[in-house]
């Protein structure tokens, strides 16, 4: 069975912190993508990579940054946790553009607290 | 760019049908997908359809897509306490390099017993 494991499923820290969210894929997939969910606003894309050490800007970067080292693993990283980064994280993972569809496979996700 | 719209909330009795419905705005061949997420959990894949399909069936779900009208609909007969959730409508243009979907607001459905 194809799955995305994110490394945490709750996370407490406190203002000022720098925070790591890991995500690891093993479906060999060379998509990743970072997402925050917020009731009220669905998912919205903060960053994205479509190869190993590859990333692209989303629609809500400011104040995230991220890290793909490995083909499996995408991380999103905190410089320095502010309180409206208190949200619900989601990875996914998907194959290449293709005659098949481009569906996500994501995650149980992160949640975050800043305190 | 392309936006996606649906309703926030739809509330059934057990037993009844849902028609949860959303639109979209791209003109362009389009993948267009249902995703469901249960309380605690992350998105899973229910259905997907394409442009050039009129309707979907799987089991209990039917989709429906209207491309005049660019309107999407998912219809679960005979819903169940086990479908509460939240349904996400989702689309991926072909061509022009990009590959990213682009999401709905989610649609709450609450089933009643």
């Amino acid at each position: 069975d194809v799955k995305v494991t994110q490394s945490s499923r709750y996370l407490v820290k406190r203002t000022g912190e720098k925070v790591f969210l890991e995500c690891v894929q093993d479906m060999d997939h060379e998509n990743m993508f970072w997402y925050r969910q917020d009731p009220g606003l669905g998912l919205r894309l903060i960053y994205f990579s479509y190869d190993v050490k590859m990333k692209e800007k989303g629609d809500i970067p400011e104040g995230y940054s991220v890290s793909r080292e490995k083909k499996e693993r995408f991380s999103l990283i905190l410089e320095s946790a502010s309180t409206n980064q208190t949200s619900m994280y989601l990875c996914a993972s998907s194959s290449p553009p293709g005659p098949t569809n481009e569906k996500l496979f994501f995650g149980s996700g992160t949640q975050l607290s800043v305190l | 760019g392309e936006d996606v719209e649906q309703s926030l909330f739809l509330s059934v009795r057990e037993g009844d049908s849902s028609v949860i419905n959303c639109t979209y705005t791209d003109s362009s061949s389009t993948y267009l997908y249902w995703y469901k997420q249960e309380p605690g959990a992350g998105l899973q894949l229910l259905t997907y359809i394409f442009s050039n399909m009129d309707m979907k069936q799987d089991q209990r779900l039917t989709v429906l897509l209207n491309k005049k009208d660019k309107h999407l609909s998912l219809r679960i007969a005979d819903t169940q306490t086990g479908d509460s959730a939240i349904y996400f409508c989702a689309e991926t243009p072909l061509g022009g390099g990009s590959y990213i979907p682009t999401f709905g607001r989610g649609t709450s459905l609450i089933v009643h017993p």
